[in-house]
């Protein structure tokens, strides 16, 4: 099955900080892609919808200045957090659809979240 | 998208069938039901996804409603890895890639 890979798993940073994560569609084009955040035992939230080539959309209440997502080629898309501060602190997952065309057969798969820590 | 609506926890003997419901009454005629769990601190993992015909694939099985306002999710023969939370979503389709709206789920725990 088609397979998206996060990078890093886990980071540890300092207050003020940034933070880059990874997010690959290893088997796939995907056009759009997708980041959430997690906080223990809470439903996943979504943060904003990555667009290659084009600008990111937001959810409401998402900082785009804190949150710079960057989905530069089909298979690539950046999240990074900028000036970190421990309320940042969060599991963050990507998605990307497998978009085979029809509504019969795509799926969104997930990466495997990263977990990031900011002291 | 339609919200759902799953029980907040269920318990499942390990080799038993797992029975999980979902209600989802405002669902429209192009939203499809997808299934979703997952595993303590990982990404979530797609089961399966339906419109209105019942489907089976290698993980589970899903029965929609004639009506198509509520699924069951049935893993046959639940094991002890099947632990987890399991999230029922309704998702519209568009013709491009649309987001999943996740809801609180309901946490499957399976026990010996």
């Amino acid at each position: 099955g088609a397979v998206v890979s996060q990078h890093p798993s886990r980071v540890i940073c300092k207050s003020g900080t940034s933070v880059k994560i990874e997010c690959r569609s290893l088997d796939f084009q995907a056009t759009t892609m997708f980041w959430y955040r997690q906080f223990p035992k809470k439903s996943l939230m979504l943060m904003a919808t990555s667009n290659e080539g084009s600008k990111a959309t937001y959810e409401q209440g998402v900082e785009k200045d804190k949150f710079l997502i960057n989905h530069a080629s089909l298979t690539l898309s950046t999240l990074t957090v900028t000036s970190a501060h421990p309320e940042d602190s969060s599991f963050y997952i990507c998605s990307a659809g497998d978009q085979t065309g029809t509504p019969t057969n795509e799926k969104l798969f997930f990466g495997s979240g990263t977990q990031l820590s900011v002291l | 998208d339609a919200k759902t609506t799953q029980p907040t926890s269920m318990d499942c003997a390990e080799g038993r069938a797992a029975n999980l419901p979902c209600n989802h009454s405002t669902i429209s005629g192009n939203e499809y039901v997808y299934w979703y769990r997952q595993i303590h601190s990982q990404g979530p993992q797609y089961i399966i996804h339906g419109l209105k015909n019942n489907e089976t694939n290698e993980m589970a099985s899903l029965i929609i409603t004639e009506d198509r306002k509520s699924s069951t999710l049935i893993l046959p023969h639940a094991t002890l890895r099947d632990t987890a939370v399991y999230y029922c979503i309704v998702r519209g389709w568009f013709g491009t890639a649309s987001k999943l709206t996740f809801g609180t789920g309901t946490r499957l725990q399976v026990t010996l």
